[in-house]
């Protein structure tokens, strides 16, 4: 099947770090993305991952594990601007390239 | 500046009236995409095309048509066989080049389809 889990919320306080989890059970799993959306707006591509490991992108990173089927966005020093959804999706090997997205987790930043 | 364009961003349709949602793009992509969005949902796959004159079904794809006669254009079809049309209708373009490329798409707008 193809399916991704992410919690539906998440709240944190400004400046801190939070993980949003996402774990996926897919056949032919290639790579996970990870995508912002602010309420009424556009999601906008956050990072990739295709192989295991950490890639970072100024405050943002990404995880990936093959292995757990897992992988998370890391987010530091949080701003309130950070408060969006938040969705992981996946990408498969062979025939045409689609995304699967998970169903998102809504990020609440607090003074 | 290059991007996607969907028009129109908001629209309402009266029970059993088909209408056409506009994407165009400008950003040379292979690959475009239409996605719809209920509320506090995830984005669920409608259709997709990887080259012109050339699309897929996606997850959800009853009640809904497309064509790709140019590689600029990716237009929807919400045809009154989709019983439940009111969402939040997302299109996307990537480069494709295999799996790889899926992960970067490019979204426009949106539009908002209302069903009276």
């Amino acid at each position: 099947g193809q399916s991704l889990e992410q919690p539906s919320e998440v709240t944190a306080v400004e400046g801190a770090i939070v993980q949003i989890n996402c774990t996926y059970q897919t056949s032919g799993f290639y790579g996970l993305s990870w995508y912002q959306q602010h309420d009424g707006g556009a999601p906008t591509f956050l990072s990739y991952n295709a192989l295991d490991g950490l890639e970072e992108t100024g405050r943002f990173s990404s995880f990936l594990s093959r292995s757990d089927s897992y992988g998370y966005l890391l987010l530091q020093e949080l701003q309130m601007k950070d408060s969006a959804s938040y969705f992981c999706a996946a990408s498969f090997s062979g025939g045409y390239n689609k995304l699967i997205f998970g169903a998102g987790t809504r990020l609440a930043v607090h003074p | 500046d290059g991007g996607i364009t969907q028009s129109p961003k908001y629209l309402f349709r009266k029970e059993g009236q088909n209408v056409t949602l506009s994407c165009e793009q400008n950003l040379n992509h292979d690959a475009m995409y239409w996605y719809r969005q209920d509320p506090g949902q995830g984005l669920r796959l409608i259709y997709y095309s990887q080259i012109v004159n050339d699309f897929q079904k996606g997850d959800i794809a009853e009640g809904y048509s497309v064509s790709r006669e140019k590689k600029e254009s990716f237009p929807l079809t919400v045809t009154s066989a989709q019983k439940n049309p009111t969402a939040f209708y997302l299109c996307a373009s990537s480069i494709a080049k295999g799996a790889s490329g899926a992960n970067v798409l490019t979204f426009g707008a949106g539009s908002r389809l209302t069903v009276l």
